[in-house]
């Protein structure tokens, strides 16, 4: 079992839809999550992040976290077609020697169809 | 501030040669990261480091080495490259030694070994 599980699509959705983005992972010590958007050729950029149970939102989107069923999702609201990328769900887990340990999933293509 | 810097951003190696990749952070960051992306793949880390003369392996060092002489610099050397570290590779950085802080990517490197 990979560590963190994504489906690699790609997630097709047309223009003004909700894009629902999923990701489970392995370790049950994981504290702090993170949704990273690239672009083709470009390095990932930060969206998201959250580390409590629950729903966060930020503008068009919103993180979902399920520590228990070791589930996080990212909603996509007014899909445009600027949100045509990547996303990589990321897990950390604090180590006080090593930091923080980000382990990556293998993203997720969005393609918004206008 | 100009953020994470990476250089080159193209180079093309023969198998066998040798090459440094430069990564340098202007944010005082004590954490800095090696990555690794191949094609269509999620981030794997290969070394990493908490401090100006603090380095250790990560998920994939193997034909890598690093040093970490100043907080600012973090260089990724490879010896005798071979085809299978063609790859895109990402250097990052982090500040706060929490499980609450994120990582800031540079715009990457594109090697390709032939």
């Amino acid at each position: 079992q990979k560590e963190v599980e994504q489906n690699s699509g790609p997630l097709s959705v047309p223009e003004g839809a909700i894009a629902s983005l999923n990701c489970t992972y392995s370790d049950r010590v994981s504290q702090s999550f993170f949704w990273y958007r690239q672009y083709s050729g470009k390095s990932p950029e930060l969206i998201m992040s959250i580390y409590s149970n629950g729903d966060k939102e930020d503008g068009r989107f919103t993180a979902q976290l399920n520590k228990a069923s070791q589930y996080v999702s990212l909603l996509i609201r007014d899909s445009q077609p600027s949100d045509s990328a990547t996303y990589l769900c990321a897990v950390n887990r604090y180590d006080r020697a090593a930091g923080n340990k980000l382990t990556f999933g293998g993203g997720t293509r969005v393609l918004v169809k206008p | 501030n100009a953020g994470v810097t990476q250089t080159p951003k193209f180079r093309i190696l023969k198998i066998g040669q040798s090459m440094t990749l430069q990564c340098t952070q202007d944010m005082n960051h004590n954490y800095m990261y090696w990555y690794r992306q191949d094609p269509g793949m999620g981030l794997k880390l290969i070394y990493y480091s908490v401090g100006a003369g603090i380095t250790d392996k990560g998920e994939v060092p193997n034909g890598y080495n690093v040093s970490r002489s100043t907080t600012e610099d973090f260089p990724l050397r490879l010896e005798l490259a071979a085809p299978s570290q063609t790859s895109v590779y990402f250097c990052a950085s982090s500040y706060r030694t929490s499980g609450i802080e994120e990582q800031f990517f540079g715009p990457g490197t594109r090697l390709t070994v032939l």
